[in-house]
């Protein structure tokens, strides 16, 4: 199947520091989703791109859409410690085709 | 407005026993999908309904089975359950299957022994 590489595995900052992580894949996608999990939760929806080259924002959170469509980023500014979690990314390569996630990246922010 | 809902949330089951996972939404979503989350993995996609009436196999299918009760209600069934099914299981659902954004219960961790 389809496969997302998503990097850092994982990442150590101090609070108030900026983060950055992406996504990868080697097909061209027409979705990219952006999705936080707290320990023992749900993923929830931070941030959805449907277009190349898009730039979207939720607070501190920006997510870009890749222009080549076979990548996507997301930056935390400012982190805080409730930015702890793992963040998933995920793509889509058309309407018909099930969404395909990323391993995810685990942020640790230290006070 | 409970969104997607998930029972049990926890579960133990021997080797060979059946048990099947509810899971309903209130958001009048016509979607709705099964994922286990594996440490150190991402969610991974067992079945999935795209409308009532419909079901599809995703990546990792086997040794399960789906049940689309009705809009709000789709059960994952395991027949025979073995260690390799312990994982954390997710429900999610979502407008349309185009529509990508997904909404997701808080998950049934499953330990088979």
């Amino acid at each position: 199947g389809q496969q997302l590489n998503q990097s850092p595995q994982s990442m150590f900052i101090q609070e108030g520091e900026d983060v950055s992580m992406n996504c990868t894949s080697s097909s061209i996608f027409n979705t990219w989703l952006w999705y936080k999990q707290d320990p023992g939760e749900g993923p929830v929806l931070l941030i959805a791109l449907y277009k190349a080259g898009e730039l979207t924002s939720n607070g501190r959170l920006t997510a870009q859409f890749g222009i080549t469509r076979k990548d996507s980023f997301l930056n935390i500014s400012a982190s805080i410690p409730s930015d702890v979690g793992i963040y998933f990314c995920a793509g889509k390569i058309s309407g018909n085709t099930p969404l395909v996630f990323g391993k995810g990246t685990r942020l640790s922010v230290i006070a | 407005n409970a969104g997607v809902t998930q029972t049990p949330k926890f579960q133990v089951l021997k080797t060979g026993q059946s048990m099947t996972l509810q899971c309903a939404q209130d958001m009048n979503h016509n979607s709705m999908y099964w994922y286990r989350q594996d440490p150190g993995m991402g969610l991974r996609l067992i079945y999935y309904s795209a409308s009532e009436g419909t079901t599809d196999k995703g990546e990792v299918p086997n040794g399960y089975n789906v049940s689309r009760l009705n809009k709000r209600e789709f059960s994952l069934r395991l027949e025979s359950a073995a260690p390799s099914q312990t994982s954390v299981y997710f429900c999610a659902s979502s407008v349309l299957a185009e529509r990508n954004e997904q909404f997701f219960g808080p998950g049934t961790r499953l330990t088979v022994l």
